[in-house]
């Protein structure tokens, strides 16, 4: 069963990092593209980034966010920096359906981490 | 990029059909064949119903299913069940590897 498990949410101040963190299992993670969807409260989903054999990000979040991967771990990250209120939301890791696709959509999700960037 | 526009919500009757539109443009929407739907409980993750417009993963009922015309692919749930009431997002490919989603649905089974 393929399982993703994200990690590192929590309470951070305007202008604050934070490490997120995406354990996977049952699937070997540079087979496929993996992403990152925001969900602020009460809103609709948001994409982040996508990792494939680039990395991808969407404008709101381009130059303060990076996405990386460590294979040997099975493990995703994404580095969050000059965080904003507007970044409150939970954060879901994702995978693409099958190796090579980019078309973006997303069959496993993990069950999110919450963000919450306030003073 | 703007998100992708939904209906605010859609309502029917256990057994009935219901259709979900996402409007968008030709350089999403329009432009590709990478439009997938999503249902969401509240409180839980996103579920993938339909990708490529058409195709369902495995072990997704087949009262689901997509189609696109021009700028506007949509979702159809027959057979409508007490179950099927969630919020539904479409997304689509934009351009440059990125991606957009649909405002959202509210389905409400009457």
């Amino acid at each position: 069963e393929v399982q993703l498990l994200e990690s590192g949410g929590g309470l951070v101040q305007p202008g604050g990092s934070l490490r997120l963190s995406c354990v996977a299992s049952g699937i070997t993670i540079s087979s496929y593209a993996m992403n990152w969807v925001r969900q602020a409260p009460g809103k609709g989903l948001d994409w982040v980034s996508t990792i494939s054999t680039g990395t991808y990000y969407a404008d709101s979040v381009k130059g303060r966010f990076t996405f990386s991967r460590d294979n040997s771990k099975n493990t995703l990250y994404l580095q969050m920096n000059s965080l904003r209120a507007e970044d409150t939301a939970v954060y879901y890791c994702a995978k693409s359906p099958y190796s090579g696709y980019l078309g973006g959509a997303f069959d496993i999700w993990g069950q999110g981490t919450m963000v919450s960037v306030s003073s | 990029q703007s998100a992708l526009t939904q209906p605010a919500s859609v309502s029917g009757s256990p057994g009935q059909s219901i259709t979900i539109s996402c409007t968008g443009t030709s350089s999403d929407v329009g432009g590709h064949n990478y439009v997938s739907w999503y249902q969401q409980h509240p409180g839980k993750a996103p579920k993938l119903l339909i990708y490529d417009v058409t195709s369902r993963p495995s072990g997704v009922s087949d009262r689901f299913s997509g189609s696109k015309s021009d700028n506007t692919a949509s979702l159809t749930i027959s057979g409508l069940q007490a179950e099927d009431e969630a919020e539904y997002y479409c997304s689509s490919y934009a351009t440059r590897s990125t991606y957009l989603f649909g405002t959202g649905t509210k389905v409400t089974v009457l």
